[in-house]
């Protein structure tokens, strides 16, 4: 039973365009959503996070949206770039429920030139 | 230079034999964590520890052994029980219970 899904295995998208990344999960207990970035043979790396109290996080070109309501949230980048093709992961934990973090399959991300 | 190592990055062994991967934190993380990702699945916790000398099991601990002597060190055991060994395996560790995680390179486990 997978908690954090992250339906599309791929997606490619164009220098200079939007990529949006997609997560929806199951657990209504989650509170803590993350995303983390993953080139290959290399451990993912954390790339930006939201908490359950808002509905949007930004950090220049990464923005995160939340939708509790339809448990769904999604990571924007635009620009989009050649540097950000990689895998990424959409990862969701309860605060209240220990130290188990649930990561969803990953979204490999292809930015054409 | 902080960070978390993992040692080999690469791992060859014989079906039958137990095999240990290394890793080893210097960013005075309390907790540490073990996952294991297989092609097309997302990150699968085997082990924990939130503090020295404690560890829980994770959703896929069995044929895996672990210990937390050190603050800085949280080493593996694939053990023979492990029915499907070849992996990549995944250090990583966290300050606290919530917020992000520091992932080290990754070992990759193949059993011939």
């Amino acid at each position: 039973d997978q908690q954090v899904k992250q339906n599309s295995p791929s997606l490619s998208v164009q220098e200079g365009r939007i990529s949006i990344l997609n997560c929806d999960y199951t657990n209504s207990m989650f509170d803590y959503f993350l995303w983390y970035k993953k080139y290959p043979a290399e451990g993912p790396t954390f790339l930006i996070s939201i908490s359950s109290i808002k509905d949007k996080n930004e950090d220049g070109r990464f923005t995160v949206f939340l939708n509790k309501s339809a448990k769904h949230l999604s990571l924007h980048i635009v620009p989009s770039q050649p540097g950000d093709s990689a895998v990424y992961f959409c990862a969701a934990s309860d605060g209240t429920g220990g130290f188990k973090t649930i990561f969803g399959a990953g979204t490999r991300l292809f930015v054409k030139a | 230079d902080g960070g978390i190592t993992q040692s080999p990055k690469y791992l060859f062994r014989k079906e039958g034999q137990n095999v240990t991967l290394s890793c080893e934190q210097n960013l005075n993380h309390d907790a540490m964590y073990w996952y294991r990702q297989d092609p097309g699945q997302g990150l699968r916790l085997i082990y924990y520890s939130q503090i020295v000398n404690d560890f829980q099991k994770g959703d896929i601990a069995e044929g895996y052994s672990v210990s937390r002597e050190k603050k800085e060190s949280f080493p593996l055991t694939v053990t023979s029980a492990q029915k499907n060994p070849t992996a990549f395996y995944l250090c990583a560790s966290s300050i606290g219970q919530v917020g992000e995680q520091f992932f080290g390179p990754g070992t990759r486990l193949t059993v011939l």
